[in-house]
């Protein structure tokens, strides 16, 4: 069965700073897409960023950025120019490229923005 | 705009009472799924659908039952509300391509006394 871990359960960093927090995986498959999703508190949940296992190329979201490390099963979630309102849960999610698999989710990490 | 709408936001019930949450799409969407978030915000799938008159028991065995007799219409009932299915309760959906991942709703914040 496929897992998704997320080390750290909290984070913080200064306004303006960069962050970034952690996420691995346990598959077999080859083909596969991986997603940041963020929820803020009392709100929505909405993705932030996709990647698909078979592009080389790290996704970009404006100040959203990924590495991702397919042999090391890596895929971090990088926040540039921090700002108030991306204080939030972030989940890895992780779902294989095939009929109708269902995302995987992480246990989410909780990031603070100090101003 | 094409969204997912859950109502009610906030519900505080008695124990023993009957009821019903709502989650409703207008995505044209043939997948949708419920998620329990506990206190520590993890979530736990508890029901799925792929679609019209298809449903699923998820990963966390719930008391719960839903029905799917419409695509954009996925209610969640819980027939004897107890103190410990105080918990968020999160519905998405999905197109069911691979690159799109879910869209959530708001949730419904349960709390049975």
């Amino acid at each position: 069965a496929q897992t998704v871990t997320q080390s750290q359960p909290e984070m913080s960093v200064q306004e303006a700073e960069t962050v970034t927090l952690s996420c691995t995986y346990d598959t077999s498959e080859s083909d596969y897409y991986l997603f940041w999703y963020k929820q803020p508190p009392s709100r929505q949940m909405i993705l932030v960023i996709r990647q698909e296992a078979y592009k080389q190329q790290n996704a970009t979201e404006n100040r959203f950025s990924v590495n991702f490390q397919k042999a090391a099963k890596s895929f971090s979630l990088k926040i540039s120019d921090s700002q108030l309102g991306d204080a939030a849960m972030y989940f890895c999610a992780y779902r294989i490229n095939f009929g109708n698999e269902k995302l995987t989710f992480g246990t989410g990490t909780r990031l603070t923005i100090i101003p | 705009e094409a969204d997912i709408y859950q109502t009610p936001r906030y519900l505080v019930i008695g124990t023993g009472k009957k009821i019903t949450l709502e989650c409703s799409q207008t995505m044209g969407h043939d997948k949708m799924y419920w998620y329990q978030q506990d206190p520590g915000m993890e979530l736990h799938l508890i029901h799925y659908s792929y679609g019209v008159n298809s449903t699923e028991k998820g990963d966390l065995s719930s008391e719960s039952t839903v029905s799917r007799i419409r695509t954009e219409h996925f209610p969640l009932t819980l027939e004897s509300a107890r103190p410990s299915h105080t918990s968020q309760y999160l519905c998405a959906s999905s197109a069911g391509t691979w690159d799109y991942g879910y869209t959530f709703g708001s949730g419904t914040r349960l709390t049975v006394v």
